[in-house]
């Protein structure tokens, strides 16, 4: 069954660094989603991604974070300046979503990345 | 404002049935979603509900009312593994990202 992967499972980095995190969404999905969760908090959506370009982005989601889909199949997300409070499991999620009388919604989650920002 | 409130802990018996409440307030509604987590891993794909009315799937069932702005999981025949937490997740808006509900904590005793 397809899935979607992330690399790396668990990142170390000192504060002020840029990480970029990895996602390969399942490879039919158009939408591509970033999520995060803090330690015993709830999922927060970052960022969503269609047809090459931002679609909707977050709060959270401030010039410190990029977005990019470089050759068609991975998904990247950057942080150029890492700080404490980055410190959380980053999730990559993918749908499939078609107009007409056919659609589905499912967000196919990815395992995460863990982010520990020192 | 985007509101998802659901209880944050619940405890059953192995065997048994439970019911998970789950309340919004979202704009741009299109859908409820339901997650399982156990701890340190991704949420996992349950069910999700886009028309009023009952979806099963096996063991687990989800209800969704959009005019009461009110869902339900209903999980039967509780195993152990079913301990786990149970997200709630609205689909919201034109690129339909999920917005969640802190959890519910389910812990399934012998």
């Amino acid at each position: 069954e397809p899935e979607v992967t992330q690399t790396p499972s668990h990142q170390v980095t000192q504060m002020g660094q840029e990480v970029i995190l990895r996602c390969v969404p399942i490879s039919n999905h158009l939408y591509f989603y970033w999520y995060r969760q803090i330690l015993g908090q709830k999922v927060e959506f970052l960022v969503s991604f269609y047809n090459n370009e931002i679609s909707e982005k977050s709060e959270i989601f401030d010039d410190q974070f990029s977005v990019e889909r470089p050759d068609g199949s991975n998904f990247t997300l950057k942080i150029r300046s890492t700080k404490l409070e980055d410190s959380a499991m980053y999730f990559c999620a993918s749908s499939e979503r078609s107009d007409g009388r056919d659609f589905t919604y499912e967000q196919y989650f990815g395992p995460g990345t863990r982010l520990t920002v020192t | 404002g985007q509101n998802i409130d659901q209880p944050t802990e619940m405890t059953a018996t192995e065997g048994a049935i439970v019911q998970i409440n789950c309340t919004y307030q979202t704009s741009g509604f299109n859908g409820l979603f339901w997650y399982q987590q156990h701890a340190g891993e991704a949420p996992t794909f349950l069910s999700y509900n886009v028309l009023d009315g009952l979806e099963e799937k096996g063991r687990f069932s989800s209800f969704l009312s959009r005019s009461k702005g009110y869902s339900y999981l209903l999980l039967k025949e509780l195993q152990m593994k079913d301990s786990a937490s149970y997200l709630c997740a609205a689909l919201s808006g034109g690129y339909n990202k999920l917005i969640f509900g802190a959890g519910t904590r389910l812990a399934v005793h012998p």
